[in-house]
């Protein structure tokens, strides 16, 4: 499977706990985005990588969250001090920048469900 | 107001009808489109790409989008019951990242 894959699928947590989620994107991706979704809801921007370097962070990434792509493959996002409000589908999304400049479209992974107790 | 708004139904039709699902946008800014299904449980898939306003068909699928009223619109024809799925229409400008989703359009297909 040459697709955007997530680990693990399911977490389920203890307020106060630490959790962490692994992204790995499609290969030759050099885009990586970090996406939460609610019931009900779209998903909402987070975060976004290119390459290794963290070009973009949303407000709603507090300081309780931070997310990494060392040598611009993987990714983790890490949330500290969970709270019942970060329970939620974190899905993660990679693209690669087209050959026209300023489009690429985004592929999304599965998601992790985070459920805080 | 939020920046896209999307009907969230559910919408049920029957096997074989066409399907007609729609977004509105408030920022002008924004010149990409693009329409996701989503199964349950799932991550999005990405169904239909557009830049700027016109049509695009692949398929049973035709994506338009008309920018003059900020509105874009998703048709299904002949729809099956495997398209019975949770629709996002998502949008962002030319040079940013942060894509902006519609909430979702519940789709079920009745055989």
């Amino acid at each position: 499977d040459t697709g955007v894959s997530q680990d693990p699928r399911h977490k389920i947590t203890k307020r106060g706990q630490n959790v962490t989620f692994r992204c790995d994107p499609i290969s030759e991706h050099n885009r990586l985005y970090w996406y939460r979704q609610t019931l009900g809801q779209g998903p909402e921007f987070l975060t976004y990588f290119q390459n290794e370097a963290q070009l973009e962070k949303s407000r709603l990434l507090s300081d309780r969250f931070s997310a990494e792509r060392p040598k611009g493959s993987f990714s983790t996002l890490e949330i500290q001090r969970t709270e019942q409000g970060d329970s939620a589908m974190y899905l993660c999304a990679s693209s690669s920048l087209g050959t026209s400049g300023g489009g690429d479209t985004q592929y999304f992974g599965p998601g992790t469900r985070l459920t805080v107790l | 107001q939020k920046e896209v708004e999307q009907d969230p139904g559910p919408l049920s039709v029957p096997e074989g009808a066409i399907v007609s699902l729609n977004c509105t946008y408030s920022n002008s800014a924004f010149q990409y489109f693009m329409w996701y299904r989503q199964y349950s449980r799932k991550g999005p898939e990405l169904l239909m790409y557009t830049y700027s306003s016109g049509n695009k068909e692949d398929g049973r699928f035709t994506a338009q989008v008309d920018k003059s009223s900020k509105y874009i619109s998703l048709f299904i024809r002949d729809s099956q019951p495997s398209d019975s799925a949770t629709y996002l229409c998502a949008m962002r400008g030319y040079n940013n990242n942060d894509m902006r989703f519609g909430a979702g359009t519940r789709l079920t297909v009745k055989p």
